[in-house]
């Protein structure tokens, strides 16, 4: 039982550099959603999909773009990466309803130089 | 918007029982969850209130009262594997949106 499955779970990026994270989840949700972790700031939404076919901005939305692929999987991309993206970026899933939870994946490392 | 306050640090006992608080501000709200995450590790789902009052899950519980807006995680009988980051979460509206996080308790399990 996979769960949800992050891909890489390190990476080195120079600035200015395009990188997609993938995640995907065998756990049949309807919603997925993109987290970044920094030291002290909890996890900060940067996009979410509630369903297939749809996709909203979260709390620190800029520089990244997001891609519902299909049910399972949702990418995350930066275009052009910065130091400021420095951070541990984490995908989850669930069935967006108040008593389920969500489920995250176990993070990418991503540190831009 | 949504904003939550949690202690940035907590420290405590092994076995004894430490309460972590989170007071909440959102425009709606459809249920405070509790998160832990290990270090290096995922957050993990740990509990979930909608109603006020006390929920427990082992030696976790959690408690919820909606008119103060506030709520609170309970350990008792600490273990060092306990030593962990806590949030607390809230998901302001119905439907399929996601929860918010606070910015995490660390609690530090000492002999």
């Amino acid at each position: 039982n996979a769960g949800v499955t992050q891909t890489p779970k390190f990476q080195v990026l120079k600035t200015g550099q395009s990188m997609t994270l993938q995640c995907a989840q065998d756990m049949n949700h309807n919603s997925m959603y993109w987290y970044r972790q920094d030291p002290g700031m909890g996890l900060r939404l940067i996009y979410y999909s509630a369903s297939e076919g749809t996709t909203d901005k979260g709390e620190v939305p800029n520089g990244y773009n997001v891609s519902r692929l299909n049910k399972r999987e949702f990418s995350l991309r930066l275009e052009s990466a910065a130091p400021s993206q420095t951070s541990v970026y984490f995908c989850a899933s669930g069935q967006g309803r108040a008593n389920q939870p969500q489920h995250f994946g176990d993070g990418t490392r991503l540190s831009i130089l | 918007g949504q904003s939550l306050e949690q202690p940035s640090e907590v420290t405590a006992v092994e076995g004894a029982i430490v309460q972590i608080n989170c007071t909440y501000q959102t425009s709606g709200f459809y249920g405070l969850s509790w998160y832990q995450q290990h270090d290096g590790g995922a957050p993990t789902f740990l509990s979930y209130n909608g109603l006020d009052g006390l929920e427990e899950t082992g030696r976790f519980s959690s408690f919820l009262s909606r008119s103060d807006s506030y709520g609170y995680l309970l350990l008792q009988e600490l273990q060092m594997k306990d030593s962990a980051s806590y949030f607390c979460a809230v998901r302001a509206f119905s439907g399929n949106t996601p929860l918010v996080f606070g910015k995490g308790t660390r609690l530090s399990v000492i002999a």
